[in-house]
This record gives structure tokens, C-alpha cells and sequence, in this order.
């Protein structure tokens, strides 16, 4: 049984859209992180959460916002879908700070027209 | 600016080879490193990790030397298999301070037959 999942995989948006992407984990592990994989980049982390309720800024948080309602569950909110933000999104979730093994989902990906 | 930097870009070898994979860092608070794999079309998993107390970390086939002095660490994947062929990435966190995980871009690995 998959640890993470992402929902939706796949996503096509229109530009000033809305777009809403959703992680749960059922490792119980307190952190939780939102990546975007991009070719030459590597992943990126563009916020994270501590716990129910925390989120904090990574290191690429302009356009995205993130809501941490559970202990399952961390989405990723793009309030106004821009073209360069196309791109594979992964959530994943550590069980301690910094030195833990990080457990990614899936991933989505994300196309705005 | 990458904190995190990895050579070469993309690799071929053949099956039965050791293929070395090299990552380099600039902050010296950095103290754990891991290595993730990703498959083509997949999520990045943990492979092998070293922290600064160690010299060298070793798992089967997969070995991590590292040259602290010069802040430098290599993946050593000996008797290369087709399987093997992933894309790879270097990672650094710092247990004081923000503790997240900074990615390099990866090395595209291909093992020939």
C-alpha cells in the first residue's frame, strides 16, 4: 500500500485559474514537504509543514500557498495558475528534521495553459 | 546560486563497470547527506546516506566516500547493471538552522548491455 498519494496525477489548467493539489500520508510522520521537479533543477522545496496546522516557507514559495488541516493531509494551492508553473509536483513526508528519510508520492503533473 | 552541485550532468557506461557520480557543497553547516534514486517515471526514494562523522558509508554495490576538507562526496556503484540506470541526486541538510533537505539537479545515469 502506497505511504503517500497525490491526487490529482495529472492536471491541465487555464492561466488565472485556480488549482488545489492534495497530498495524504498515512505514515503518521510529523513533517510533510512540497517539491517541484523541473529538468535542470533538481526538486525544489516550496513549503512544508512541521504538523497539523504549521506551514512554513521553502525555498520557492512565490505563487503557492500550502494548508496543513491534518495530520494526513498537506495541499498545495496555486491561487492563480501561471504557464511557469507547469511542472511535476511531489509531496513527501519525514518522520524527523532534516537528517530522516524523506517517503515522496507519486507526483502530479501540472500543465497551465 | 546552487548549494548543492552535482557532475556529470548525465552518464553512460557499460554493465560491469564502476560508474562514479560526484556532488560538491558549499556550506559548511551542512552535516547529512543522502542520495536519493529516481526511475524514469517515478518518485525519488532514499539510496544511501552519509553524515559528517563518517568517511565513507557502504551498502552492496553502492558506496559514498567523502572528502570533507574539500566538501566534496562521490557514489561509487560498482559492477554497474542495467537496472542501475536512474537519475541520482545529492542532497545536504544542516541539523542546526532550517534543516531542509537542498537538492543538486542529478546526474542521468544509463547502464548499457
Amino acid at each position: 500500500e502506497a505511504a503517500v498519494t497525490q491526487s490529482p496525477r495529472n492536471k491541465v489548467a487555464v492561466t488565472g485559474g485556480k488549482v488545489t493539489l492534495s497530498c495524504n500520508q498515512t505514515n503518521n510522520h510529523n513533517n510533510m514537504y512540497w517539491y517541484r521537479q523541473d529538468t535542470g533543477h533538481g526538486l525544489r522545496l516550496i513549503h512544508y509543514s512541521y504538523g497539523a496546522g504549521s506551514t512554513e516557507k521553502g525555498d520557492i514559495p512565490d505563487g503557492y500557498k500550502a494548508s496543513r488541516p491534518s495530520q494526513e493531509n498537506f495541499s498545495l494551492i496555486l491561487e492563480l495558475a501561471t504557464p511557469s508553473q507547469t511542472s511535476v509536483y511531489f509531496c513527501a513526508s519525514g518522520e524527523d528534521r532534516g537528517q530522516d528519510t524523506q517517503y515522496f508520492g507519486p507526483g502530479t503533473r501540472l500543465l497551465v495553459l | 546560486q546552487q548549494q548543492v552541485r552535482q557532475s556529470p550532468q548525465s552518464l553512460t557506461v557499460w554493465e560491469g563497470e564502476t560508474t562514479i557520480l560526484n556532488c560538491s557543497y558549499e556550506d559548511s553547516t551542512f552535516d547529512y547527506f543522502p542520495w536519493y534514486r529516481q526511475f524514469p517515471g517515478k518518485s525519488p526514494a532514499l539510496l544511501i546516506a552519509i553524515s559528517l562523522v563518517s568517511n565513507k558509508k557502504e551498502d552492496g554495490r553502492f558506496t559514498i566516500f567523502f572528502n570533507k576538507r574539500e566538501k566534496k562526496l562521490s557514489l561509487h556503484i560498482t559492477d554497474s547493471q542495467p537496472g542501475d540506470s536512474a537519475t541520482y541526486f545529492c542532497a545536504a541538510s544542516a541539523s542546526s538552522g532550517s534543516w531542509q533537505l537542498i537538492f543538486g539537479s542529478g546526474t542521468q545515469l544509463t547502464v548499457m548491455p
